[in-house]
């Protein structure tokens, strides 16, 4: 069955540039879409379709997709983007989510 | 803006069932297939299934089949997920989020129910 990778933890500075990547076998075939999820709350849809920003979500979020990996990019990261990010892709049912990402912003 | 609001906490014994509802709100609620996500304390997301609100079809996930039942009731734009013989892996916060696009993503998350399996 398919299976989507996410490194455990991610650290950045503030200010600089976090990259959270989603690794897959041949993922740059499918739409790869990412949620953040802050402590407590539900899940919010950050990109869809590789690199599509959902309304509200700030310039500073970007994705990418290509070969067997998935990037969500912050940039300038603030301190209220600590979270944990998810990725997400349809396999021809099952839905499938990597297994989250937290960032921490130092 | 399109709201989806869940049924409050639950605390069952195991051996028991469980039935969730996902009242939507400010869109057409037959237009979007309903999905069911649960994340188990600290962990990630585990999809269970999903339901059209049209036609009341459904689609489970492998380890659900035979536990859980996903129906709807379109008169009050509500979902709703059931699910037997709960165990104590059962305790989650259970979700139900709206699917959009061809390629299944969800731009609209319930509030999130936690479902407490206890004896």
């Amino acid at each position: 069955s398919y299976e989507l990778t996410q490194p455990l933890s991610v650290s950045v500075a503030l200010g600089q540039t976090a990259r959270i990547t989603c690794g897959g076998n041949n993922i740059g075939s499918k739409n790869v879409h990412w949620y953040q999820q802050k402590p407590g709350q539900a899940p919010v849809l950050v990109i869809y379709r590789d690199s599509y920003r959902t309304s509200g979500i700030p310039e500073r979020f970007s994705g990418s997709n290509s070969g067997n990996t998935a990037t969500l990019t912050i940039s300038r990261a603030q301190a209220g983007d600590e979270a944990d990010y998810y990725c997400q892709v349809w396999d021809t049912s099952p839905v499938l989510f990597g297994g989250g990402t937290k960032l921490t912003v130092l | 803006q399109v709201q989806l609001v869940q049924s409050g906490a639950e605390v069952k014994k195991p051996g028991a069932s469980v039935k969730v509802s996902c009242k939507a709100s400010r869109y057409t609620f037959i237009d979007y297939y309903i999905h069911w996500v649960r994340q188990a304390p600290g962990q990630g997301f585990e999809w269970m299934g999903r339901i059209n609100p049209h036609s009341g079809g459904t689609n489970y996930a492998q380890n659900f089949q035979g536990r859980v039942t996903m129906t709807r009731e379109t008169s009050i734009s509500t979902a709703y997920m059931e699910l037997t013989r709960l165990t104590s892996d059962d305790t989650a916060v259970y979700y139900c989020a709206r699917e959009v696009g061809i390629t299944v993503w969800f731009d609209t998350w319930g509030q999130g129910t936690l479902v407490t399996v206890s004896s």
